[in-house]
């Protein structure tokens, strides 16, 4: 079966410093990895996604994501944090859920970000 | 704006109850999925239809049912909700049935409160 881990539940980041969120995956085959993010009340946005190619992902808002098939992970990142980053993050992995198939999201638990002004 | 709408924004009952849940997919966008977010399950993928028709099915109650009708708007029902029914259900929507490179594009979601 598919799954992702997050492997923290929070990180701590001061404003205009690199932040990385970790994300690591398990699937046989092929994997097709997205990030979201979630603003309080707010539902998922999309942010980015690694379909296959270039190891490196751009996404919005500035973040960017590195593919690293040894290792089985898919870190989001992002240069330079923002207050405005502070949110919750989510890793997921799509792969194929039946013979018909039909795809199906599997996310990990989260990742709060809390950038520090 | 993801361009997925969702109705109601807030929902409070009593146990034993039923209530819908209304979506309404990005222009189109012929996929709608649901999911529930909550505390100790995190976000659980529940079903999903294309065009119309179930393609998959995730983690949902059988006390749960959804459809999708021919304008491609989706209602989640929940009969016999009990206090652990509690939670943010979204609707999400994608362009096809559920290839494995689609975005699925989120709505902001329900919250479920059973009293």
């Amino acid at each position: 079966a598919q799954s992702v881990a997050q492997p923290e539940d929070q990180v701590n980041v001061a404003e205009g410093n690199p932040l990385t969120v970790k994300c690591t995956y398990s699937v046989s085959g092929n994997p097709y990895l997205f990030w979201y993010v979630q603003y309080p009340n707010r539902g998922l946005q999309f942010l980015l996604k690694y379909i296959t190619g270039d190891n490196l992902v751009k996404g919005s808002y500035g973040f960017e994501a590195e593919f690293n098939k040894s290792q089985t992970s898919f870190h989001l990142k992002k240069p330079s944090a923002l207050v405005s980053d502070s949110a919750l993050y989510f890793c997921a992995v799509n792969q194929v859920y039946s013979g018909a198939g039909s795809y199906q999201l599997t996310f990990g638990k989260g990742t709060k970000l809390s950038v520090i002004p | 704006d993801s361009g997925v709408t969702q109705t109601p924004k807030h929902l409070i009952t009593a146990t034993g109850q039923r209530v819908t849940l209304r979506c309404s997919p990005r222009s189109g966008d012929l996929s709608v999925y649901w999911y529930q977010q909550s505390l100790d399950q995190g976000l659980q993928f529940l079903i999903q239809y294309y065009n119309g028709e179930e393609r998959a099915k995730g983690n949902i109650l059988e006390r749960f049912s959804a459809q999708q009708f021919p304008d491609l708007h989706s209602e989640l029902n929940l009969s016999s909700l009990e206090l652990g029914d509690s939670a943010l259900y979204f609707c999400a929507s994608s362009v096809l049935q559920g290839s494995g490179t689609d975005t699925q594009y989120f709505g902001p979601g329900t919250r479920l409160t059973v009293l």
